[in-house]
């Protein structure tokens, strides 16, 4: 079956470490997204890639950095320099050209020890 | 800027009442619109969505009339089930290439 993979599905982290979220696909989508939510904020967006090598800043990027090497993998790494790190981070892909129907993993709890 | 406003919740309703979730939005251009709907511990799943003025999406009971003139997109659902419990979140498109723009969720809970 296709679709989206998140893991891990709970992580903790501790004071001035970095972790690293994974999100892979299987749907060959070209784009991939990472949200973060918060209660009471809805989603708000890190990062996103267009194609492989390529990504841009969302409107909460600091603290946070990714990479696209490739086209079914989208991780993102929380860095120490995130000083509010506790969230429920979603990941997403579409179709390019199809942004508007996103397909999104089943998320990652992270926690700060 | 583009953005999406939906009413607060918690809404909390009893079985196979009424159900209405209120979003407005702000953008320039003629947008798509969207309701994506995240049940306990899950990402976010396409609910349904119109993409020019007067459209109205469907699904699963749910609907949602893309109104122009007073830039609303209103999610309705005329008998809810227990099952509907979960947030609902209203949603943008503005350009190709761009990600959604997400309201800050409407949490429905149902009881029997």
């Amino acid at each position: 079956d296709g679709g989206i993979t998140q893991s891990p599905k709970y992580l903790f982290r501790k004071e001035g470490q970095n972790v690293t979220l994974s999100c892979e696909q299987n749907l060959n989508h070209d784009a991939m997204y990472w949200y973060r939510q918060d209660p009471g904020q809805g989603l708000r967006l890190i990062y996103y890639s267009q194609i492989v090598n390529d990504f841009q800043k969302g409107d909460i990027a600091e603290g946070y950095s990714v990479s696209r090497e490739k086209k079914e993998s989208f991780p993102l790494t929380v860095t120490s320099a995130q000083k509010n790190p506790t969230a429920f981070y979603l990941c997403a892909s579409s179709r390019t050209g199809d942004n508007e129907k996103l397909f999104f993993g089943s998320g990652t709890q992270l926690s700060v020890l | 800027g583009n953005s999406v406003t939906q009413m607060e919740g918690p809404v909390t309703l009893s079985e196979e009442a009424f159900l209405t979730i209120n979003c407005t939005y702000t953008a320039t251009g003629y947008p798509s619109l969207f309701w994506y709907v995240q049940y306990p511990g899950e990402g976010l799943q396409l609910l349904l969505k119109a993409t020019k003025a007067d459209d109205k999406g469907s699904n699963k009971g749910f609907e949602a009339t893309y109104r122009k003139e007073t830039t609303s997109f209103h999610l309705e659902k005329g008998s809810v089930q227990v099952s509907d419990s979960a947030v609902y979140f209203c949603a943008l498109s503005y350009q190709a290439g761009t990600a959604l723009i997400f309201g800050k969720g409407t949490t429905l809970s149902v009881s029997s």
